[in-house]
């Protein structure tokens, strides 16, 4: 079965880097994954297609902050000089038979 | 500009109907597969149907299958959510989301841009 994991949160001071990670489930390495913003009360936003060589592309206007990487079955968001408004949720989604989402990580700038 | 604009929620009692919109506008979207996608309040993403560039096909999550259904209307550039039977789990934000291009018989998953959400409240 098709899973996506996240942890449920994850924090980083202002100015900082902090690295998210969406877990692929078993047998399911080779996916391309998505990742989104969600900044509080608002609607989802695309910040980048991520495929499992690491190479990403990244939607209209997204700063050169947010980069994408893979490692076997792990995607990861990093995001670096942290600024007060990425402070938001984080969701991973991948394709199969149907869509999934990963639970999504909130992420808090300190 | 690509936009996607949600209309049709509000507050229904449980057992009953309402038909949600997305309004697509900014790229040929006869070409792309479309998705709804929906959230809870305070829970995170739900993927609700999709349904492909001409209405052939569509998918449906397990929960909603035989209550829900998913269509379009490629001369007026919309997509439908139909829901019936409404039960107060589906109380949510439902959004649009633009899933899949294709065209001269080649695809790629896309999944890069969303409406603002319309609220559908289920309660009596």
């Amino acid at each position: 079965q098709l899973v996506l994991t996240q942890s449920p949160s994850a924090s980083a001071s202002l100015g900082a880097s902090v690295k998210l990670t969406c877990t692929l489930s078993s047998g399911h390495s080779s996916y391309a994954i998505v990742w989104h913003q969600q900044q509080p009360e608002k609607g989802p936003r695309y910040l980048m297609k991520l495929n499992s060589d690491g190479s990403h592309s990244k939607g209209d206007g997204i700063p050169d902050r947010f980069s994408g990487s893979s490692s076997g079955a792990e995607r990861y968001l990093t995001i670096s000089s942290l600024q007060s408004e990425d402070e938001a949720d984080y969701y991973c989604q991948t394709w199969g038979t149907g869509i999934v989402f990963g639970g999504g990580t909130k992420l808090t700038v300190l | 500009e690509v936009q996607l604009v949600e209309s049709g929620g509000g507050l229904v009692q449980p057992g009953g109907s309402l038909r949600l919109s997305c309004a697509a506008s900014g790229f040929t979207f006869s070409n792309y597969w479309m998705s709804w996608v929906r959230q809870a309040p305070g829970k995170g993403l739900e993927w609700v149907a999709t349904i492909n560039q001409d209405g052939s096909e569509k998918y449906y999550v397990d929960s909603v299958k035989g209550r829900f259904t998913i269509s379009r209307d490629n001369a007026k550039n919309s997509l439908y959510l139909q829901m019936n039977s409404l039960r107060a789990e589906d109380t949510a934000v439902y959004y649009c989301e633009r899933s899949r291009y294709c065209s001269g018989g080649s695809c790629y998953s896309t999944f890069d841009h969303w409406g603002q959400g319309t609220l559908v409240t289920v309660s009596s």
